[in-house]
């Protein structure tokens, strides 16, 4: 089944305490994605990469790291959370670059950072 | 910095009626345009996308584009219970490298 996996899907965890929120897709994607999603701020993203060893910065990147070493994964590294991380946050993949409006997102993360 | 609006409802309409949902974009030169839908704690998924001005129908749905008017529409008919959701409207703005820009969304309501 083509899909994109995310984990761990609940995460409470303490201010400081570093973690990282895993993602990987089965369809052989280029494009990849984290975004997260707040009450009344909707969908933003934090970093695409549009293939291996390329990642960018999305809107709100401040306080995040990625890395794509392989094409499947796309984990996204917290080095020291905030409470304003707390949030919803979404993988997603895509073919290409140029076919990233039929992105196929993961089930979500939700953080809570005390 | 390129944005995109949408009314954050709710949006309530009755069973078997239609629901319009609507969005604006700012950047003029904008030509990818994409609905998805989200269920209350779920991810998002798409539903429609269209590239040139008028309708463009699929099953019950029809997204509409005004390039001219910078807006783009979503109508449901015969909208269900099932159809109550978040829609995101979703813009590229294809201009180099930038990402899809996501609205806030609008939260419908189908009451039975």
């Amino acid at each position: 089944e083509a899909q994109v996996t995310q984990n761990p899907r609940y995460l409470i965890t303490v201010t400081g305490k570093k973690l990282t929120v895993t993602c990987s897709q089965n369809m052989n994607h280029e494009y990849m994605s984290w975004y997260r999603q707040d009450p009344g701020l909707g969908l933003r993203q934090i970093y695409y990469s549009m293939n291996v060893e390329v990642t960018d910065k999305g809107d709100v990147p401040e306080g995040y790291k990625v890395s794509r070493k392989e094409k499947r994964n796309f984990p996204l590294i917290l080095e020291s959370p905030s409470p304003n991380q707390t949030s919803l946050y979404f993988c997603a993949s895509s073919d290409s670059w140029g076919s990233q409006e039929t992105q196929y997102f993961g089930p979500g993360t939700r953080l809570l950072v005390l | 910095q390129k944005e995109v609006e949408q009314n954050s409802g709710p949006l309530s309409v009755p069973e078997g009626a239609i629901a319009s949902l609507n969005c604006t974009y700012s950047d003029r030169g904008s030509q990818s345009f994409f609905w998805y839908r989200q269920y209350s704690g779920k991810s998002p998924e798409l539903i429609m996308f269209i590239y040139s001005n008028g309708d463009k129908e699929d099953g019950r749905f029809t997204a509409q584009l005004n390039k001219a008017s910078q807006y783009v529409s979503l109508l449901i008919r015969d909208s269900q219970p099932s159809d109550s959701a978040t829609y995101l409207c979703a813009v590229n703005p294809n201009s180099g490298n930038t990402p899809l820009v996501f609205g806030k969304g609008t939260r419908l309501s189908v009451i039975a």
